[in-house]
């Protein structure tokens, strides 16, 4: 079946440093979407992109979105403590009515 | 502001006891969803429903079914609960397509003694 592998599962990082995630589909997508889930609480939208090669930047975050609409990235310049959390990408595909999950990232920072 | 709740944050059940969750939108979203939540296994879908009274199978609809007799309030439930069904469940809304952004509960963190 479909699926939307995630790498790395965790991450530990010095504050102040980079991190990157990412998904990759065993299939095309029309589009891939990103969340995030603090410790405690519950999966919230970050951002969604659609269209091919497609670069999004939110303050020190950038969301890539790869040219044959396979693979994407999420790249945090510079972690805060404040981005602790598990973040999700979620693609959809074809005809398909429901997102295809990644298993997600945990990040940890390390103050 | 989209709002999502779920009628329990925790919830403690005894082997076999028929339980119920349930969850409201208020921003009259079409779809909605229910995932569990597990250790390592990320978000997995139980079951979603697109209308009033349709609802499909997810990825892992075994020992559960749902309910949704109004657009804002999709029910699940265990029929006879059992340990391997203690999890961390979470209700989703979408505005139309079922791809759309999805907005959360707050989840409820059922346990099955």
């Amino acid at each position: 079946g479909q699926q939307v592998m995630q790498i790395p599962q965790y991450q530990h990082v010095q504050e102040g440093e980079d991190f990157t995630t990412y998904c990759n589909s065993s299939t095309t997508l029309s589009n891939i979407q990103w969340y995030k889930q603090r410790p405690g609480g519950h999966p919230v939208f970050l951002i969604q992109l659609v269209k091919s090669g497609e670069v999004k930047k939110q303050k020190r975050l950038t969301f890539q979105f790869g040219e044959a609409k396979k693979n994407s990235s999420l790249h945090i310049t510079a972690t805060q403590t404040t981005d602790v959390g598990t973040y999700f990408c979620a693609g959809a595909a074809g005809n398909n009515r429901k997102l295809i999950w990644g298993l997600g990232t945990s990040l940890g920072v390390n103050p | 502001d989209v709002k999502v709740t779920q009628s329990s944050r925790y919830l403690v059940k005894r082997t076999g006891e028929k339980v119920f969750l349930e969850c409201v939108q208020d921003m009259d979203h079409e779809n909605m969803f229910w995932y569990r939540q597990d250790p390592g296994l990320g978000l997995r879908l139980i079951y979603f429903s697109y209308d009033v009274k349709m609802k499909e199978k997810g990825d892992i609809p075994e020992g559960y079914s749902v309910s949704r007799e109004k657009k804002e309030r999709f029910s699940l439930i265990l029929e006879s609960a059992s340990t391997n069904q203690t999890s961390m469940y979470l209700c989703a809304s979408t505005r139309s397509g079922g791809t759309d952004t999805q907005y959360f509960g707050p989840g409820t963190r059922l346990t099955v003694l």
